[in-house]
């Protein structure tokens, strides 16, 4: 079956604008996370769903950030005000169920840079 | 809080040969599992390798294995008959146990390993 996928794959935006990053999951999986990739970093934690219930959102960097899932399924990241600092490698990935054992699936990525 | 370190930021290793990659780790939690993360040039991120704390036996998979130290907090991948296709960004990961109402993964800066023919 189809992996995660993630769109935009790349996105160029000028400070200030809005963005929105689409993540489509294993279907069936219950658990979604969102990171953040600097260049040359580890991925960092942003937020995860179990489900539309968005359980842990304290990896959000600022009020500018924000996420849902409102069926459960696919999930958008929206940065309002993009900052150059926003730039990175923005990750999604599901996991079957909310075990803390279970493997993650990733997506590529949305590459944005903030212009 | 959680900390993973990785202080190699690039090894290389000659195909065929065997090559360990190290991870230490913070912690006060007893149960926990540690990952590691396989991240192609270009390429989607793949799980490796995970280890339960609460299991002394270290995990294997095929080439892969772990030296998991608990006292130590260490969590070392030793990769055997490395291959080409071995060439990746590798990243040591900490997830909480289900006991402590957290879901976040913690991910080290990762290792590049360059496979040399």
């Amino acid at each position: 079956g189809a992996g995660v996928s993630q769109s935009p794959r790349y996105k160029v935006a000028k400070r200030g604008q809005d963005v929105a990053l689409r993540c489509d999951p294993i279907s069936g999986h219950v658990s979604l996370f969102w990171y953040q990739q600097a260049l040359g970093q580890g991925p960092e934690f942003l937020t995860y769903f179990q489900n539309e219930a968005q359980l842990d959102k304290s990896g959000l960097p600022s009020d500018r950030f924000f996420a849902e899932r409102p069926e459960g399924s696919v999930s958008t990241l929206k940065i309002q005000r993009t900052q150059q600092e926003d730039s990175a490698v923005y990750l999604c990935a599901s996991s079957l169920d909310n075990a803390p054992g279970e493997t993650q699936y990733f997506g590529p990525g949305t590459r944005l840079l903030v212009l | 809080a959680q900390t993973v370190t990785q202080s190699q930021p690039e090894m290389s290793v000659q195909e065929a040969e065997t090559v360990t990659l190290s991870c230490t780790y913070d912690t006060s939690e007893s149960d926990y599992y540690l990952f590691w993360y396989k991240q192609p040039p270009s390429r989607q991120m793949i799980l490796v390798i995970r280890q339960e704390a609460y299991k002394q036996q270290n995990a294997t998979e095929n080439r892969f294995s772990v030296n998991f130290q608990k006292a130590a907090k260490s969590f070392s991948l030793k990769i055997s008959d490395s291959q080409l296709g071995d060439a990746a960004m590798y990243f040591c990961a900490y997830r909480s146990g289900v006991t402590s109402g957290t879901y976040k993964y913690i991910f080290g800066t990762g290792t590049r390993l360059k496979v040399l023919a």
